[in-house]
């Protein structure tokens, strides 16, 4: 099926840097939702964007749904041990009912 | 809290034995799925249940199954798990096609 290209696939970074993740398509995409996965745990949802352009934060964390519907970011700032997990970018097309695609994931590993 | 929950979160079956995974949430969503994920990969659908209606995905083999007695209940029947199911699975809702809440997984081993 449709995938969407999630980069990058890991990251090594320092107690306190900002990080920056993203997902691209050649699909237009109606929704952008961002997870993150704890090892043996379901992943959780951190951010919903419904509308192109659209830019939310929550917490030290925000996330844009591209202007031309076909990427989203993924923005941590000052980052903290417990930020350490799988990342997944997931997208809903119109086509696709209430289906959605998910990126291959971004692991973030954070060193105190 | 509402929350969707999965029920047991370890599950060991043998080769070949039927086995039955629960989910059941307290959101009150209409939508409810199925998704195998294996070790660090994206989770993969299996089917949905939108409202009573069954869609399965294209590639789900046979041998996995499902049932919706209701709202708030859903289970995955795996009739003959083989080695290659051993997997993470996990039950996500949603209110029509609105954001997707996981459970916290079932993690099935196989023997």
């Amino acid at each position: 099926g449709q995938q969407l290209n999630q980069s990058p696939q890991s990251m090594f970074i320092q107690e306190g840097e900002d990080v920056s993740m993203n997902c691209t398509s050649s699909s237009i995409f109606n929704t952008w939702l961002w997870y993150k996965q704890d090892p043996g745990e379901g992943p959780v949802l951190l951010i919903a964007l419904y509308k192109a352009g659209e830019l939310t934060s929550n917490g030290r964390l925000t996330a844009q749904f591209g202007i031309t519907r076909k990427d989203s970011f993924l923005n941590i700032s000052a980052s903290i041990p417990s930020d350490v997990g799988i990342y997944f970018c997931a997208g809903r097309r119109e086509t696709s009912g209430s289906r959605l695609t998910f990126g291959e994931g971004t692991q973030l590993t954070v060193n105190p | 809290d509402a929350m969707v929950i999965q029920n047991p979160r370890y599950q060991v079956t043998q080769f070949g034995k039927p086995v039955t995974l629960s989910c059941s949430q307290t959101l009150n969503h209409n939508v409810m799925y199925w998704y195998q994920q294996k070790s660090s990969q994206a989770p993969k659908l299996l089917f949905h249940y939108y409202d009573k209606d069954f869609n399965n995905e294209a590639d789900t083999p046979d041998n996995f199954q499902s049932r919706r007695p209701n709202t708030s209940f859903c289970f995955l029947d795996i009739r003959s798990p083989g080695l290659g199911d051993a997997a993470m699975y996990l039950c996500a809702t949603s209110r029509g096609t609105n954001e997707q809440f996981f459970g916290p997984g079932t993690r099935l081993t196989v023997l």
